[in-house]
């Protein structure tokens, strides 16, 4: 069964740098997603990206972060100065439509930890 | 170490019996809904969808039923398995443009054998 992938599986980083989380959606996936758990907590959504574009996004995506598609399969989540409370899994997922009642396919996530 | 956010309740069935997992939501604008598990260390797996246009949907050993009038949707699981030991998380979808899904807080299963 086709999956979402995610690399690297764990990033651990020092607060102030730059991270870059990547992902390969499913092949024929157009819409694509990410979404970030703090431990313990709820999953939440941060991102959707469309045909080249940013669809929809959370207030917890702010000017900190930003999303690329560089290429026809990768899918990244840059965050350019790392604060601590940054630290969860930061989870991809996509879907092949956006109507709005498609079910979203997930990664295994990246652990981010931010020091 | 000891986890510190959300204390997620816990529900514990012993094998091959029904569990069933609930959920309240609070918007009426919702209108797809998602049922999520949750292994440890894993992404959120799709387990069964429901449209607000339906009350009731089946799949292999889960049933989801949508009860729009009180906002609640709950999952059962027939004959539970060890390997349904997860966290559960509802998601609704309210109705947006952007597919955003809001997750609930999630409910532990655990099966004892």
């Amino acid at each position: 069964e086709p999956e979402v992938t995610q690399t690297p599986s764990h990033q651990v980083t020092q607060m102030g740098q730059e991270v870059i989380l990547r992902c390969v959606p499913i092949s024929n996936h157009l819409y694509f997603y990410w979404y970030r758990q703090i431990l313990g907590q709820k999953v939440e959504f941060l991102v959707s990206f469309y045909n080249n574009e940013i669809s929809e996004k959370s207030e917890i995506f702010d000017d900190q972060f930003s999303v690329e598609r560089p290429d026809g399969s990768n899918f990244t989540l840059k965050i350019r100065s790392t604060k601590l409370e940054d630290s969860a899994m930061y989870f991809c997922a996509s879907s092949d439509s956006g109507k709005g009642n498609e079910k979203l396919f997930f990664g295994s996530g990246t652990q981010l930890s931010v020091l | 170490g000891e986890s510190v956010g959300l204390h997620l309740p816990t529900l514990s069935v012993q094998e091959g019996d029904n569990s069933i997992i609930n959920c309240a939501y609070s918007n009426s604008a919702s209108d797809y809904f998602i049922w999520y598990k949750q292994e440890s260390g894993k992404g959120p797996q799709f387990i069964i969808d429901i449209r607000s246009n339906m009350d009731k949907r089946q799949g292999q050993r889960v049933t989801v039923l949508l009860n729009k009038t009180v906002k609640h949707l709950s999952l059962q699981i027939a004959a539970t398995q060890p390997g349904d030991s997860a966290v559960y998380f509802c998601a609704e979808n309210r109705g947006n443009a952007g597919n955003m899904l809001t997750f609930g807080g999630g409910t532990r299963l655990m099966v004892k054998p």
